[in-house]
């Protein structure tokens, strides 16, 4: 078990431009989190799959932001037209199956949108 | 009003002191978790409880339910644990996505 691991770790781009993240949750974890965190503020929620179905977006997650997660294994998170206010750290996160069960966060991929 | 408030913000002490950082939360939750959060952002899950109380090392977590209301203490504090807490709690509405507090900031001064 090698935990939760997102790349890229840093992620530069200039505005306009599209990104692609993604995340490796844990192997036997059905459920996978997005999350976006931006300076001094706690991670707000964005998404979340179970298995591959993306059961719930948050209002937050513009018509730019789409999420995968073809097999329901590793996840992506594209953001295209990226604008300035996208820079965040954007958190993956994932857990067997329900609340009961612990969430455990990636490293984080950091966007800066110049 | 946020869902979930933490407090202090900030929190400064002198190694060994006892510390303290709150949690209230306004709506149904069916569990709560407290995370830690080091410079270069990586998250680490402490607590997940729904009730009563959990111990681990010199970290303890509380929850009242009734109260709507959680405390982390650290006992003997550290400079290692210095770094932003946060407190989360999961919905009970069936998708348990977590909702976050902004943080305290723990500054431990040898």
């Amino acid at each position: 078990d090698t935990g939760v691991s997102q790349d890229p770790r840093h992620k530069i781009t200039k505005r306009g431009q599209n990104v692609t993240f993604r995340c490796d949750p844990i192997s036997e974890h059905n459920r996978l989190y997005w999350y976006r965190q931006t300076l001094g503020q706690g991670p707000e929620f964005l998404t979340y799959f179970q298995n591959e179905a993306q059961l719930e977006k948050s209002r937050l997650l513009s018509d730019r932001f789409s999420a995968e997660r073809p097999k329901g294994s590793f996840s992506t998170l594209e953001i295209q037209r990226t604008e300035q206010g996208d820079s965040a750290m954007y958190l993956c996160a994932s857990s067997l199956e329900a609340a009961q069960d612990e969430q455990y966060f990636g490293p984080g991929t950091r966007l800066t949108v110049t | 009003k946020n869902e979930v408030e933490q407090s202090p913000q900030n929190l400064t002490a002198q190694e060994g002191e006892f510390i303290t950082i709150n949690c209230s939360y306004s709506v149904g939750i069916s569990a709560l978790h407290w995370l830690q959060q080091h410079p270069g952002g990586g998250i680490v899950s402490l607590f997940m409880l729904s009730s009563g109380k959990k111990k681990h090392g010199r970290l303890i977590a509380t929850i009242n339910i009734q109260e709507k209301h959680s405390s982390l203490h650290i006992t003997a504090s550290h400079p290692r644990d210095s770094a932003v807490y946060i407190c989360a709690v999961a919905s009970n509405f069936g998708n348990e996505k977590l909702t976050f507090g902004t943080g305290t900031r723990l500054t431990i001064i040898p």
